[in-house]
């Protein structure tokens, strides 16, 4: 099936830090969607982005359609420890009926 | 709480019973998507619904498990006969019309369901 590959895994960071995450395929998506899950919850909408090139910005967070519409990325800014969690990428491929495709997900984890 | 709820949050089941989730969508949202999660990865689409219709199921299986999003009430995702590969955590999401071009109509999740195959 159509894979996204999103990086790091993992990443542990400093409180304060800046986080930067992404996401590539080999196919071409119509949107892409950035969740974050905390445990045992639901993924929460982050970022919804709709057109290619499109740089979208939510309080610490900044995300951007690539150009290509096979990618995206996602960055935080001045890290807390509240930002723990694991992130998930989503994109939904051109002419699909709405389903959403996941990566795997980065968890992140800050050093208080 | 004007969320989408989903329930039980937990429910735990022994080979060969029948497994019935719940999705309530947000108010307004006439359009369903149900979702697997197995530990340590990302959520993999299973089916898509409008109201008493079946858009897309290319990701459920043809076997054991079925859907519905019936006029009045809940989505529900019924697994019959269950095995510990059923094992996992099923989110709903929902939104307020189907995918169109350019359109901001992003999927909005519950909490799951946490379905133990004993």
């Amino acid at each position: 099936g159509q894979q996204l590959n999103q990086s790091p895994q993992s990443m542990f960071i400093q409180e304060g830090e800046d986080v930067s995450m992404n996401c590539t395929s080999s196919s071409i998506f119509n949107t892409w969607l950035w969740y974050k899950q905390d445990p045992g919850e639901g993924p929460v909408l982050l970022i919804a982005l709709y057109k290619a090139g499109e740089l979208t910005s939510n309080g610490r967070l900044t995300a951007q359609f690539g150009i290509t519409r096979k990618d995206s990325f996602l960055n935080i800014s001045a890290s807390i420890p509240s930002d723990v969690g694991i992130y998930f990428c989503a994109g939904q491929l051109r002419g699909s009926q709405g389903n959403l495709i996941f990566g795997k997900g980065t968890k992140l984890s800050v050093k208080p | 709480n004007a969320g989408v709820m989903q329930n039980p949050r937990h429910l735990v089941r022994r080979r060969g019973q029948e497994a019935r989730l719940r999705c309530s969508p947000m108010k307004g949202h006439s359009h369903v998507y149900w979702y697997r999660q197995l530990p340590e990865e990302g959520l993999k689409f299973m089916v898509y619904l409008q109201k008493e219709n079946i858009i897309d199921e290319s990701g459920m299986p043809k076997e054991r498990f079925s859907a519905e999003f019936p006029k009045e009430g809940p989505s529900i995702l019924r697994i019959q006969q269950v095995v510990r590969g059923d094992s996992a955590a099923y989110f709903c999401a929902s939104s307020p019309q189907g995918p169109t071009l350019g359109s901001n109509q992003p999927q909005h999740f519950g909490d799951g369901t946490r379905l133990s195959i004993l």
